[in-house]
């Protein structure tokens, strides 16, 4: 139940495309819902995240569209560069034992081809 | 601002032996957040160190262990070393006041057990 379900596992996509990558949740008690984008041989980065009270946010060309009934979020990047080439990860987060415990999905490695 | 640090970057054990990773967080961070991640997986949570102290677990066994110092840097220890705990290994700082507890990644430690 605090899995967080992660697809596709690889995408491609032309440059200037959409990428789209999905995740699902069964725990209700997930309150914050980050992606993180991780370059070959570095960590994760936080890329954006969203409160389950908003539907949608924006930043650049990344966007996060969320579901709360469905219990499903997606990572939406327009107009993709071959710069975005990466593996990003969604995650989850809850509050447990006063501090807050992340659950990653499995990952989605991207490229974007020129 | 220097972000997260860890050391060493790669290192090379045998089955068997022990390994202690290093890691400093993120200025102004007060809490430490140690990950596995395998090849092709998302990260998976190890343990968390708050006040010099483990305040939450994952499922990993007593083999794996941590310790925090007064300047909040922090350690992890792997005992006994098996083939299955090569993996990159993650230290995630984040500071306790802030909302949900925005993790920051260091860019990992490659350990390698032949």
């Amino acid at each position: 139940q605090q899995q967080v379900k992660q697809s596709p596992q690889s995408l491609i996509v032309q440059k200037g495309g959409i990428s789209i990558i999905n995740c699902a949740y069964e725990n209700t008690a997930f309150d914050y819902f980050p992606w993180y984008q991780q370059f070959p041989g570095k960590g994760p980065a936080l890329l954006i995240a969203i409160r389950p009270d908003v539907s949608e946010k924006k930043e650049g060309r990344f966007t996060i569209s969320f579901n709360k009934s469905a219990k499903q979020f997606s990572l939406h990047i327009m107009d993709s560069q071959p710069g975005d080439s990466a593996t990003y990860f969604c995650a989850a987060t809850f509050l447990t034992s006063g501090t807050y415990k992340y659950i990653f999905g499995t990952g989605t490695r991207l490229k974007v081809l020129a | 601002d220097a972000g997260v640090t860890q050391s060493p970057t790669h290192l090379i054990k045998t089955r068997g032996q022990q390994v202690t990773l290093r890691c400093s967080p993120k200025s102004g961070h007060d809490t430490v957040s140690w990950y596995q991640q395998a090849l092709g997986q998302g990260p998976q949570f190890i343990f968390q160190y708050y006040e010099e102290e483990e305040r939450q677990r994952g499922n990993f066994p007593d083999r794996f262990s941590g310790h925090q110092f007064p300047n909040y840097s922090s350690e992890l220890n792997v005992n006994a070393l098996l083939l299955g705990d090569s993996a990159l290994y993650l230290c995630a700082s984040s500071f306790k006041g802030l909302a949900n507890e925005k993790l920051f990644f260091g860019s990992g430690t490659q350990l390698s057990v032949l």
